[in-house]
């Protein structure tokens, strides 16, 4: 499995993008990034998942170069709702039973 | 929207007592994941199922845990007995078999041993 490094903890003011960078070094060819938030007492939650390239969504963009050794999750616009744990997760996504392993995450504190 | 249930929310068992977590996959989802979340870090799992099969335990603690998953759909863990260092919360997930790494928590339970 491949391993993920990303940042302890940032903070960030209301209406800022938020770029959380996350590397996976190792990452094999058929692994997918994905990521996760989690709010206090509740489960992490799933907002985007890529390959290559970038992928957009709703609530986030997930940007990965070419060499795919590192992903950047970007949250544009945050508000006081986004403060929670990020995490990035690197597995092979079309492997039936994939394993989903969990880093220590990124603590995201947004200010008013 | 359909969601993945777990019960109780919350626990408190004392030391040496065995206790129970239930968790409901949403309908379809071949996959069961049980987690232990320590206050502070990231989810550590626990067992993976494949429908009825474990497909991963090496980090369950076998010497007092166990988990089970009968008909392939709901599951239940145990613990027997506790510890005063099984304090966390247990985190159920479920997804489709080949799901591409987007799985569906449920909200927890909060086991406290006193």
């Amino acid at each position: 499995l491949a391993k993920t490094t990303q940042p302890i903890s940032m903070d960030s003011y209301e209406g800022q993008e938020v770029n959380i960078t996350c590397s996976h070094n190792n990452i094999a060819t058929n692994d997918y990034i994905t990521w996760y938030q989690q709010f206090p007492s509740q489960g992490p939650r799933f907002i985007i998942q890529g390959y290559k390239t970038k992928v957009t969504n709703e609530v986030a963009s997930l940007f990965i170069p070419a060499d795919r050794k590192s992903s950047t999750l970007s949250l544009p616009r945050v508000s006081l709702s986004d403060t929670a744990v990020y995490y990035c997760l690197v597995g092979d996504g079309k492997a039936a039973g994939n394993k989903l392993t969990f880093g220590g995450g990124t603590r995201v504190l947004v200010k008013p | 929207e359909a969601e993945v249930a777990q019960s109780p929310r919350y626990k408190i068992t004392e030391k040496s007592q065995a206790v129970a977590f239930w968790c409901d996959p949403i309908s379809g989802h071949a996959t069961l994941y049980w987690y232990r979340q320590i206050l502070g870090q990231g989810p550590e799992l626990l067992v993976q199922f494949q429908d009825e099969s474990v497909v991963d335990d090496s980090q369950l603690p076998k010497d007092r845990f166990s988990a089970e998953r009968l008909k392939g759909v709901d599951s239940t863990l145990k613990i027997q007995p506790a510890e005063l260092g099984d304090s966390a919360m247990y985190l159920c997930a479920s997804s489709l078999a080949n799901a591409a790494g987007e799985a569906f928590f449920g909200q927890g339970t909060r086991l406290t041993v006193v």
